[in-house]
């Protein structure tokens, strides 16, 4: 049973370049949700997704950053022209309906 | 007001020790309530649910007040292992599980 997925483990970027990070959620789980993690400081919800349905980003950036979960394939979330304050871990996690959520190991972005 | 507020620490304490963290919370709202356990550079894990009645799991103990909007997690018999940061999480409604998490609370358990 694998647990939740994400790659790249580690990213760098350069300012203004693109991120895209990868969430394959665990078997059978419809719901997904990512958080970012700056340096020190809690998790901070981003987006919560359901198979090709943005069910809630009230904790999104209002530019640049966007996440989708087709109906085949991972969770994508993206983030256009990085700039340095977009360092952080990046956490994906999947949930069947109302269950608590299981954690993925986390991407770390690094922008240069 | 953050939404979820804990004591960052550190709690260096030594093996042996009983140590008490607590958290408070600011959306009276709140349905369920958790602690989590975060490793250097690794993802949270659930050490477990909080329940009003109080909830226990070998060492560890969870309590909930609802009333102070207050929770607290005992860890008796500090071991090695236990040094970590310790995560207070609010599922703020029962609509999804967009959970809020507070800063952490690090401790660090010497021999």
């Amino acid at each position: 049973n694998a647990g939740v997925m994400q790659n790249p483990r580690h990213l760098v970027r350069r300012r203004g370049q693109e991120a895209r990070l990868r969430c394959s959620p665990m078997k059978g789980h419809s719901h997904v949700y990512w958080y970012r993690q700056l340096p020190e400081e809690g998790l901070k919800f981003m987006v919560y997704l359901q198979k090709e349905n943005i069910i809630d980003e009230s904790g999104m950036p209002k530019e640049r950053f966007s996440a989708e979960f087709p109906k085949e394939g991972p969770s994508i979330l993206r983030i256009q022209q990085v700039v340095r304050g977009d360092s952080a871990a990046y956490f994906c996690a999947s949930s069947r309906n109302r269950a608590i959520p299981s954690f993925g190991p986390g991407t770390r972005l690094t922008v240069l | 007001r953050k939404e979820v507020e804990q004591d960052p620490g550190p709690f260096n304490v030594p093996e042996g020790a009983t140590v008490a963290f607590n958290c408070t919370y600011s959306n009276s709202a709140s349905q369920s309530f958790f602690w989590y356990r975060q490793d250097c550079r690794k993802e949270p894990k659930l050490l477990m649910s909080v329940y009003s009645s109080g909830n226990e799991d070998g060492r560890f103990t969870a309590q909930l007040n609802r009333a102070s909007q207050y929770i607290s997690l005992l860890i008796r018999d500090s071991k090695l292992s236990d040094s970590a940061t310790y995560l207070c999480v609010v599922n703020p409604d029962n609509a999804g599980n967009m959970l809020t998490f507070g800063g952490g609370t690090r401790l660090m358990v010497k021999p």
